[in-house]
C-alpha cells in the first residue's frame, strides 16, 4: 500500500533562514509520481512540482529545490532564503500507476515565516 | 473565471440531511476527483473518475456517492449526513494520459454538520 509520512507538522523559522521539508514514501511499484503543493492561509491548494520515479534529478526553480532519492524514499523540499509569504502548509504526495493513478497526500507541514 | 469551481462554497446541514456539493470546471480534464480535508490529515480521496463511464472508490468513499454528470461536472453526494463529516471538501481535476498529472483544485467548500 502507498503511503506518505510528512514527520514534521508545523516548523517556525525567521525570515532568510533556510528550510527543508521532510517528505518519506511508501510504495512497492517501480511506477510512481511524486508531488509538492502548497495551501496559503487563503486555502487554495497550488501545484508545486511533479517528479516520475525514473527521473531523480534534483530540481532548482528560483528559492525551491527539490531533492529525490530513490534510496531512501524520500522527497525534499527546500526554501533557501525563506519569506512571510511562504507561510502555508505544504503537501507532499504520491501516486501509482497500479493503483490507476489515484492521489494519496501527506498530512502536511505547517510553515510559519516570521518577519 | 476560475477554471474549477464549487458550489456551495460553505453549507451548514443536519445530521440525516441529505447534501449535495458540486464541481465544474473549464478546463477540458478527463480526470476529477473529491478530497475531505480534515487537521492534520491532510488530503483524502473520496472518489475519483478518470472518463465520464469510470468511477473510482477512494480511501474513505464510505457514506458519499458521486455522479459524473459530463466531462465538465463531478458532484458528491451525503445521503444522510453525519456530524463527522464536517471538513473542508475539494474538487480537482487533471489531465489524462500515460502517468499522473498535477491536480488544479477548485476553492473548496465548508461543510459543517449539526
Amino acid at each position: 500500500a502507498q503511503k506518505v509520512t510528512q514527520a514534521q507538522t508545523e516548523i517556525s523559522v525567521v525570515e532568510k533562514e533556510d528550510v527543508t521539508l521532510d517528505c518519506v514514501y511508501e510504495t512497492r511499484d517501480t511506477t510512481y509520481y511524486l508531488f509538492w503543493y502548497k495551501q496559503p492561509p487563503s486555502g487554495e491548494l497550488v501545484f508545486l512540482i511533479r517528479r516520475n520515479s525514473f527521473d531523480e534529478q534534483n530540481e532548482i526553480s528560483g528559492r525551491y529545490s527539490w531533492n529525490f532519492q530513490k534510496s531512501t524514499s524520500s522527497f525534499n523540499f527546500t526554501i533557501t532564503a525563506s519569506q512571510v509569504v511562504d507561510s502555508a502548509v505544504y503537501f507532499c504526495a504520491l501516486s501509482e500507476y497500479p493503483g490507476g493513478f489515484k492521489t494519496i497526500f501527506g498530512a502536511g507541514t505547517r510553515l510559519f515565516v516570521k518577519a | 473565471d476560475a477554471d474549477v469551481t464549487q458550489t456551495p462554497r460553505n453549507r451548514i446541514t443536519k445530521t440525516g440531511k441529505r447534501i449535495m456539493l458540486e464541481c465544474s470546471q473549464t478546463k477540458g480534464h478527463d480526470r476529477m476527483y473529491w478530497y475531505r480535508q480534515d487537521p492534520g490529515l491532510g488530503l483524502r480521496l473520496i472518489y475519483y473518475s478518470f472518463d465520464v463511464k469510470d468511477i473510482n472508490k477512494g480511501e474513505i468513499s464510505d457514506g458519499y456517492s458521486v455522479s459524473r454528470q459530463a466531462q465538465a461536472k463531478f458532484s458528491l453526494s451525503l445521503e444522510s449526513a453525519i456530524p463527522n463529516q464536517t471538513a473542508l471538501y475539494f474538487c480537482a481535476t487533471s489531465e489524462s494520459g500515460q502517468g499522473a498529472y498535477e491536480q488544479y483544485f477548485g476553492p473548496g467548500t465548508r461543510l459543517t454538520v449539526t
